[in-house]
């Protein structure tokens, strides 16, 4: 199993532009997971979703925005980007909530200027 | 769970000594305990858990934590670290209000000198 699989690994946006994160997992499982992490600021959670075609805002989900047509996949987008989406992307997947943990993929680190 | 707070956000500690990483949670219901630890430029992965049964919980690689109800705590413990184990940590807490609510703590870098 691969786990949970992130693309691409660097990322330089100019001010304004747009791009898609990836994220995939081969686990089957059914919650997936965006999460932002800022030096010192710990996890913040952008978006979540709960299985195919159910997605949910998390924390700080201004800027961003998800799709999940199918239980593999779970892409952010992010639409004219601001230099306060700088930051590393961790997209992580779980079978369940409660007392199941998080996988977590190898993340994203994306600088904006 | 309202919060998770990990005190220290940086822990130096020489090779080989012990070390102790604070985490302190609110909540008014049942709880699920986690570590997670990060290594540079990687994922988190977790390291850990409480569900229930013995307060006392331990990793494969010498970490232990211990629930503590009455404090609302979950430290993580090491009595002799590694180069190795130089990472960040993150305590997470899992509980039930209506829906599970899964929150990390803001994490503890461990810096092991040799």
């Amino acid at each position: 199993n691969a786990g949970v699989t992130q693309t691409p690994k660097f990322r330089i946006l100019k001010i304004g532009q747009s791009m898609t994160l990836q994220c995939a997992q081969d686990m089957n499982h059914n919650y997936m997971y965006w999460y932002r992490q800022d030096p010192g600021m710990g996890l913040k959670l952008i978006y979540y979703s709960v299985g195919a075609g159910i997605t949910d805002k998390g924390e700080v989900p201004n800027g961003y925005n998800v799709s999940r047509s199918t239980t593999e996949d779970f892409p952010l987008r992010l639409e004219l980007a601001a230099p306060s989406q700088t930051s590393v992307y961790f997209c992580a997947s779980s079978y369940s909530t409660g007392i199941y943990e998080q996988y977590f993929g190898p993340g994203t680190r994306l600088t904006v200027t | 769970a309202q919060s998770v707070t990990q005190l220290d956000s940086q822990v130096p500690v020489f090779e080989e000594a012990p070390v102790e990483l604070r985490c302190n949670y609110s909540s008014s219901v049942s709880v699920y305990l986690f570590w997670y630890v990060q290594y540079p430029n990687q994922g988190l992965q977790l390291l850990l858990k409480y569900l229930s049964g013995s307060t006392l919980v331990e990793s494969i690689n010498g970490f232990e934590a211990e629930f503590n109800k009455s404090q609302t705590s979950f430290h993580l413990r090491k009595p002799s670290v590694h180069i190795s184990d130089t990472a960040e940590y993150f305590c997470a807490v899992s509980d039930y209000s209506g829906t599970y609510k899964y929150i990390f703590g803001t994490g503890t870098r461990l810096k092991v000198l040799a």
